[in-house]
């Protein structure tokens, strides 16, 4: 079974400063995708980013990117240019690339407080 | 694209006593999924339906709980016989169709409470 282990239960950073986000995994699989999704205090989980586990190439959406080190079955999130509107519980998510496997297995997320 | 609907946002019941929650995915897409997600915690999967088949469930879904999508629109999850630690936020979440290139989109989520 797949686990997913974030250790930062929390984290803050002070607005328009850099921050990082840590995920770790452990899966036998060889190929799979990786998540991070946002969950405000309005409860709705977004996702952030995504990343495919063949593609060596680490994700970028804006301000949010991603260090994926497969060997190290590590998957970070840095956020650049830190918002207001960036204070949430992000989590860290892993899902097979089995096309009838549909689980999402998520980490016990990390708390981000931006500081004005 | 209204978003994915879940009702009700609250619900606070007695030990004992049944509930259900509604789902409404998105319209046209097909998979909808079931979550819990406890204090401190990320979600944990339930169960998915690919139109109205229910296509796997979790262990963590016992006997008392039974979720249903009859017309492959709207779902339904219902515990019987709640417990406390039935206490969670249930999440819904659908995508246009299945696989990893399909986004899950969530709902905002039931906030259960069982005294």
């Amino acid at each position: 079974a797949q686990t997913v282990t974030q250790s930062q239960p929390e984290m803050s950073v002070q607005e328009a400063e850099t921050v990082t986000l840590s995920c770790t995994y452990d899966t036998s699989e060889s190929d799979y995708y990786l998540f991070w999704y946002k969950q405000p205090p309005s409860r709705q989980m977004i996702l952030v980013i995504r990343q495919e586990a063949y593609k060596q190439q680490n994700a970028t959406e804006n301000r949010f990117s991603v260090n994926f080190q497969k060997a190290a079955k590590s998957f970070s999130l840095k956020i650049s240019d830190s918002q207001l509107g960036d204070a949430a519980m992000y989590f860290c998510a892993y899902r097979s690339a089995d096309f009838g496997n549909e689980k999402l297995t998520f980490g016990t997320g990390t708390r981000l407080t931006i500081i004005p | 694209d209204t978003g994915v609907s879940q009702d009700p946002r609250h619900k606070i019941t007695k030990r004992g006593q049944n509930v259900t929650f509604r789902c409404d995915p998105i319209s046209e897409h097909n998979r909808l999924y079931w979550y819990r997600q406890t204090l401190g915690q990320g979600p944990e999967f339930l169960t998915y339906f690919q139109n109205e088949a229910q296509l796997e469930k979790s262990r963590l879904l016992s006997d008392r709980f039974s979720a249903e999508r009859p017309k492959g629109s709207f779902s339904t999850l219902e515990i019987q016989r709640t417990e406390q630690g039935d206490s969670a936020m249930y999440l819904c979440a659908s995508s246009f169709r299945g696989g990893p290139d399909s986004p899950l989109h969530f709902g905002n989520g039931t906030r259960l409470t069982v005294t």
